[in-house]
């Protein structure tokens, strides 16, 4: 079974500075998929960024950028120029390219609270 | 497009009671999952809907758990004589086949 473990409950970070977010990850598996989810208060998960294990390239989606290390399997996202809206809980969560039954199921990990100081 | 929706946005209910949690997919998306949400467990699988069909069952956490979909879209999750650990916020999403997973705002289960 996959596991996902993110090391930081809680970050701080000053507005308009960057911030990391740390995830590491295990699996036997060769393909896979790898997502950083934001919760807002408002419960609603949203997707932030997405990356595919064959690609070696890291994912960027304007401010957000991840570090993947395939051979360390980990998975960290940096966030430039943090905004207060940018306050949430993130989640790193894995998911097998196989497919089929549960293996099309998240695995996420604990996530980690960012705050965001004005 | 309209996302993904559930309902209700929040449930209080008894123990021993039954409820049921709905969701509707984004349309077009063939793919459905539940997940539950707790402090203690953090965001754990459930169940996964392919079409109308559930390959893999053994997520759900107990007996009293079921789910069904019908017509490829609306998926209903029911839980029966419900135990005050079954309090947790529970999330659905849909996606297309192999695509990225798409979240509801969640359904937020309190049982007294």
């Amino acid at each position: 079974a996959q596991t996902v473990t993110q090391s930081q409950p809680e970050m701080s970070v000053q507005e308009a500075e960057t911030v990391t977010l740390s995830c590491t990850y295990d699996t036997s598996e060769s393909d896979y998929y790898l997502f950083w989810y934001k919760q807002p208060p408002s419960r609603q998960m949203i997707l932030v960024i997405r990356q595919e294990a064959y690609k070696q390239q890291n994912a960027t989606e304007n401010r957000f950028s991840v570090n993947f290390q395939k051979a360390a399997k980990s998975f960290s996202l940096k966030i430039s120029d943090s905004q207060l809206g940018d306050a949430a809980m993130y989640f790193c969560a894995y998911r097998s390219a196989w497919g089929g039954g549960g293996a099309d199921g998240l695995t996420f990990g604990k996530g980690t609270h960012l705050i965001i100081q004005p | 497009g309209a996302g993904v929706s559930q309902s209700p946005s929040n449930k209080v209910t008894e123990k021993g009671k039954d409820v049921e949690l709905r969701c509707d997919p984004i349309s077009g998306h063939t793919a459905l999952y539940w997940y539950r949400q707790s402090l203690g467990q953090g965001l754990e699988f459930l169940i996964y809907f392919q079409g109308n069909s559930a390959p893999d069952k053994s997520g759900l956490p107990s007996d009293r758990f079921s789910a069904e979909r019908t017509g490829g879209s609306v998926s209903t999750l029911t839980i029966q004589r419900t135990q005050q650990e079954d309090s947790a916020v529970y999330l659905c999403a849909s996606s297309p086949v192999g695509g990225t997973q798409y979240f509801g705002p969640g359904t937020r289960l309190t049982v007294l």
